[in-house]
């Protein structure tokens, strides 16, 4: 079965400090994927998506995502956290078996806690 | 305002009793979909329909109904017979489900069910 794994289930960083939350996925074929954070007590919300082209996708928030095939991987980075980054993200995955429906599969997500 | 509502925010029931969850969205998506969050496995998929009057089973379905009598509407039944139905349960909408080129999906603010 198709699957998505997040390393990291609690990261703590302090501000200013550089970010990068893993996430792969076990599907060979053609991925559409996607970062979605969730703010305390706010909307799950899209940070970033990749469906084709460059590899490397920008989002909001100053967040980036690195497609890297052969590896799996979709990668979430961002070059100096803010303590409004504090929340919780998830890595979901739409591979193209799944195109009927659009169904997404998503990691376990990750905690980040970012302290003043 | 377009979007996705959910109601209500918080939700009892007791053990044992049917309990159904509200999901409308204003944002002509053709497909919407319920999915369960508890803490450490992300977001798990229910059920999910791509058009009005049919709709599929996800991963979870067991003890779950629901319906799709309107375009806009797309309500759960959590019933007695779901085992462990204390959760977190968001809805989301996805505009284009058919097209691996453009799908993204669209989430509410969730329902939290707790059940004494």
């Amino acid at each position: 079965a198709q699957s998505v794994s997040q390393h990291n289930h609690h990261v703590i960083l302090s501000e200013a400090a550089s970010l990068e939350l893993g996430c792969n996925y076990s599907y060979g074929g053609t991925v559409n994927l996607f970062w979605y954070v969730q703010y305390p007590g706010q909307h799950l919300q899209l940070l970033l998506k990749y469906f084709s082209g460059d590899p490397l996708v920008k989002g909001i928030k100053g967040f980036e995502a690195e497609f890297i095939k052969s590896k799996f991987s979709f990668n979430l980075r961002k070059p100096s956290v803010q303590w409004s980054d504090t929340a919780e993200y998830f890595c979901a995955v739409n591979p193209s078996i799944y195109n009927q429906g659009g169904k997404l599969i998503f990691g376990q997500g990750t905690e980040l806690s970012v302290k003043p | 305002d377009g979007g996705i509502t959910q109601s209500p925010k918080y939700l009892f029931r007791k053990e044992g009793q049917n309990v159904t969850l509200s999901c409308e969205q204003n944002l002509n998506h053709d497909a919407m979909y319920w999915y369960r969050q508890d803490p450490g496995q992300g977001l798990r998929l229910i059920y999910y329909s791509q058009i009005v009057n049919d709709f599929q089973k996800g991963d979870i379905a067991e003890g779950y109904s629901v319906s799709r009598e309107k375009k806009e509407s797309f309500p759960l039944t959590v019933t007695s017979a779901q085992k462990n139905p204390t959760a977190f349960y968001l809805c989301a909408s996805n505009p284009s489900p058919t097209s691996f080129s453009y799908n993204e999906q669209f989430f509410g603010p969730g329902t939290r069910l707790t059940v004494l």
